[in-house]
């Protein structure tokens, strides 16, 4: 299977700046990359598909990029509703594979 | 409105069953593929199984290949996911969740909690 590889575990920033959020697979995905964000008690919510198109209703400042094996999450400008765990997921073969998520918290 | 609604969690000794539904309105299941997905307390997330909008194929995890069955009754708009032989490391909470076109998990329910303990 896949391995999903995600860096840093947790990023401290504080409201509006710049984050940055990545993740490596074992072996090349193409861009079949997405990214989801997940709150306290919530379910995940879908945000990039395809490595870089943002999901319905999901804000400007949430971008993706990469192919391949490296691929990037940043948020331009965190909102203080940012502040949550962020998952990659390979949609490339079965069985679907998560990274171990990136905690963005507030400093 | 898109909703997807699990139930069927609780406690089960090791070794027991358990059956997970996942009720969904505001569309046909029939014509989407559907996935289980998991999450152990304070871990990530887990992709458990996927069916597809013709019932066939479906696929497993490694981690619950032989124990746990992925189905849906199409009269019902309803999935399920019937798990045997639970362990301690089945414990988590179950989302159940559809596929768009694309093959993205675009809605997704609020989850069942599935706890095996003595």
């Amino acid at each position: 299977e896949i391995v999903l590889t995600q860096s840093p575990a947790t990023l401290s920033l504080s409201p509006g700046e710049r984050a940055t959020l990545s993740c490596r697979a074992s072996q090349s995905v193409s861009t079949y990359l997405g990214w989801f964000q997940q709150k306290p008690g919530q379910a995940p919510r879908l945000l990039i598909h395809d490595a870089s198109n943002r999901a319905a209703g999901i804000p400007a400042r949430f971008s993706g990029s990469g192919s391949g094996t490296d691929f990037t999450l940043t948020i331009s400008s965190l909102e203080p509703e940012d502040f949550a765990v962020y998952y990659c997921q390979q949609r490339s073969s079965w069985p679907r594979t998560f990274g171990q998520g990136t905690k963005v918290e507030i400093k | 409105e898109v909703q997807l609604l699990e139930s069927g969690g609780g406690l089960v000794q090791p070794g027991g069953s358990l059956r997970l539904s996942c009720a969904a309105s505001g569309f046909t299941i029939s014509t989407y593929a559907m996935t289980w997905v998991r999450q152990a307390p304070g871990k990530g997330l887990d992709w458990v199984s996927v069916i597809y909008g013709s019932g066939v194929p479906a696929y497993y995890a490694d981690s619950v290949k032989g124990r746990f069955t992925i189905s849906r009754d199409n009269s019902k708009n309803t999935l399920y996911l019937e798990m045997n032989s639970l362990r301690a490391e089945d414990t988590a909470v179950y989302y159940c969740a559809r596929y768009n076109s694309g093959w993205d998990e675009d809605y997704w329910g609020q989850g069942t909690l599935v706890t095996v303990s003595s």
